[in-house]
């Protein structure tokens, strides 16, 4: 099964790029990347995914490396909400159905 | 429409006491899921289901059951409860199972046992 791996925490200054990294050498061809972020506590709440193209949309932008061992979740100009821990995950198919296995995360902290 | 709501949102109990922690969603999803999350740690999954009447193990489902009685029901049972439990349990649901389909999770259950 793919496994995550993701740097524990990073700072990033207010209006600036925020781009947290994700490795998954260990992924397969049809497993998908999903992007979630938990603010303090809250239920964890989807930001996006991705299967080999770069996708955008109102919250984010996911880049994954054309070898698919690796992608980068972009927020263009984070803000004070945006602090939170994010998760990337790889989709692991198992006894026919789909599991969503989280890892630790990475820690965002959005700095005014 | 409520989305995934979970009761109750906190719980104090003794070791050895039971519980049920309930899981309800009205979006007519298929799958439900049930995690764990502990202090600096992500969510881990105790058990799921892809259907009503039908259960699977997830990674830590020691000590725990779980029943699917209802489509929209997904309940958590604890038999006797063990200070390692203490946690926050998420409660979360998918509308089918294809790769492009995303989980919507519930406030959290924190669930403190003495």
């Amino acid at each position: 099964d793919a496994k995550t791996t993701q740097p524990p925490s990073m700072d990033c200054a207010e209006g600036r790029a925020a781009n947290l990294p994700c490795n998954h050498s260990t992924i397969s061809g049809n497993e998908y990347v999903y992007w979630y972020r938990q603010i303090h506590s809250q239920g964890p709440q989807y930001i996006i995914h991705g299967l080999k193209n770069n996708e955008t949309n109102e919250m984010a932008s996911l880049i994954i490396t054309e070898d698919r061992k690796s992608s980068t979740l972009i927020l263009p100009h984070a803000t004070l909400r945006d602090t939170a821990v994010y998760y990337c995950i790889v989709r692991l198919p198992t006894s026919g159905t789909y599991k969503y296995i989280f890892g630790t995360g990475t820690r965002l902290k959005v700095l005014a | 429409n409520a989305g995934v709501t979970q009761t109750p949102k906190f719980r104090v109990l003794k070791t050895g006491q039971s519980m049920t922690l309930l899981c309800a969603q009205d979006m007519n999803h298929e799958y439900m899921y049930w995690y764990r999350q502990d202090p600096g740690m992500g969510l881990r999954l105790i058990h799921y289901s892809v259907g009503e009447g039908t259960t699977a193990k997830g990674e830590v489902p020691d000590g725990y059951n779980v029943s699917r009685l209802k489509k929209q029901n997904f309940l958590l049972g604890l038999e006797s409860a063990a200070p390692s439990q203490t946690s926050v349990y998420f409660c979360a649901s998918n509308p089918r199972d294809r790769l492009e389909e995303t989980q919507y999770f519930g406030p959290g259950t924190r669930l403190l046992v003495l």
